[in-house]
């Protein structure tokens, strides 16, 4: 079975300093693996996704992720922490046999002045 | 083009009740899936439709049933509602099946008391 593990559940980091949100993935295939972000009493929006082709995958927003197969990690990095980057990001899989969405429990990052 | 629409945005039901919640996916996207969102679940998957058929469903009780109808757009049902069904729905509509791009929208946030 597939599953998604966000390994810290709180990130806090300063205004203009790196983001670094650590996801750890299992599946016996190629998986397609994304990121997500909510903010406060929003849906979720897409921020980017893997799908097989280039490992360094660049999303909206600034934010960027590595797939590492031999880690089974794809981590979401951004250079520089802005205020608004604050929310809830969700690191998911799709199921190779469902289709179905996998979602891991979420990181929340909080951005200080 | 519009977004995904959810109606309604928030919904406070009493126990016993039933409940149901629409969704007007993208135009020209045929694949709706619905999502529960709690704190203590985080997001979990209840079903997927596409042409008006279910074609995957998550592990949630009978008491969740949902329909697509001819224009895409789809419904979902909760019957005898409980108190562990407070929670944000969320709908993602897709293109095709199992498509690696799903968008969101804002959800309806069902209360029951």
């Amino acid at each position: 079975a597939q599953s998604v593990t966000q390994l810290d559940s709180h990130v806090s980091v300063s205004e203009g300093t790196p983001v670094l949100l650590r996801c750890n993935y299992s599946s016996s295939y190629s998986p397609s693996l994304f990121w997500y972000v909510q903010h406060p009493n929003k849906g979720l929006q897409l921020l980017l996704k893997y799908t097989s082709a280039a490992t360094l995958v660049k999303g909206i927003n600034g934010f960027e992720a590595e797939f590492k197969k031999s880690e089974t990690s794809f981590h979401l990095t951004k250079p520089s922490a802005h205020m608004s980057d604050a929310a809830e990001y969700f690191c998911v899989v799709r199921s190779s046999n469902t289709g179905k969405l996998i979602f891991g429990q979420g990181t929340t990052l909080q951005v200080k002045p | 083009k519009a977004g995904v629409t959810q109606t309604p945005r928030y919904l406070i039901k009493t126990r016993g009740q039933q409940v149901t919640l629409s969704c007007s996916p993208i135009s020209g996207h045929r694949s709706v899936s619905w999502y529960q969102q709690t704190p203590g679940q985080g997001l979990q998957f209840l079903f997927e439709y596409f042409s008006e058929t279910q074609r995957n469903k998550g592990n949630f009780p009978g008491r969740f049933s949902g329909r697509q109808f001819s224009n895409s757009r789809s419904e979902m049902n909760v019957s005898t509602l409980e108190l562990g069904d407070s929670a944000l729905y969320l709908c993602a509509s897709s293109e095709v099946l199992a498509s690696t791009e799903a968008f969101f929208g804002q959800g309806t946030r069902l209360t029951v008391v």
